[in-house]
């Protein structure tokens, strides 16, 4: 049973268009979730986080939605450039107990074309 | 400030064998995660450690094990190794055991033939 799910497994943009990656998920007890942005042979490097008391959270170019009665999260990243083009994990956490613990979905391939 | 490191980076084992992987933490980080990674199941967790207990354990088999000294460093052991353990190994460290933003270190890609 897959609790987090990213059903779109690539996509691939224009550079200088908005990226938005989205992530559906089914526990209800997830309040806090994060992604990741995973370049090949290196590991995950955190982005950008929210809090489910939160509907939005921006750094930067990015920026990170929740809609907690959908259970759907979504990052958006304006422009996008060539160097984004990466995988994107989209991560929940917060299971009561379990911080430590980040349930992950299967990952987007973000490709930015020039 | 170095980040996470893991050791060895890539390692080649035979079936029936055990194998150690070691992660250094970001200094000052107390907590500890191992996942797993292969191309059909993704990231999956393995367990967390903080103040040399585990806190957390994911659904993988009893071969699977791990410890965190008091320096905060961890290890992992697999033994009586299967091919289906080859995968990318991948160590996280937090500075707390309720933070919830963990940092990867690059991972051991490990090989069973």
């Amino acid at each position: 049973d897959q609790q987090v799910k990213q059903n779109s497994p690539s996509l691939s943009v224009q550079e200088g268009r908005i990226s938005i990656l989205n992530c559906d998920y089914t526990n209800s007890m997830f309040d806090y979730f994060l992604w990741y942005k995973k370049y090949p042979a290196e590991g995950p490097t955190f982005l950008i986080s929210i809090s489910s008391i939160k509907d939005k959270n921006e750094d930067g170019r990015f920026t990170v939605f929740l809609n907690k009665s959908a259970k759907h999260l979504s990052l958006h990243i304006v422009p996008s450039q060539p160097g984004d083009s990466a995988v994107y994990f989209c991560a929940a956490s917060g299971d009561a107990g379990n911080t430590g613990k980040l349930i992950f979905g299967q990952g987007t391939t973000l490709q930015v074309k020039p | 400030k170095a980040g996470v490191t893991q050791t060895p980076r890539y390692l080649i084992k035979t079936r029936g064998q055990q194998v150690t992987l070691s992660c250094s933490p970001i200094s000052g980080h107390r907590s500890v995660s191992w996942y797993q990674q292969t191309p059909g199941q993704g990231l999956q967790f393995l367990f967390e450690y903080f103040s040399e207990t585990q806190r957390n354990k994911g659904n993988f088999p009893g071969r699977f094990s791990g410890r965190q000294f008091s320096n905060s460093r961890s290890e992992m052991n697999v033994s009586t190794l299967e091919l289906g353990d080859s995968a990318l190994y991948l160590c996280a460290s937090s500075l707390l055991a309720d933070s919830y933003e963990q940092y990867f270190g690059p991972g051991t890609r490990l090989t069973v033939t």
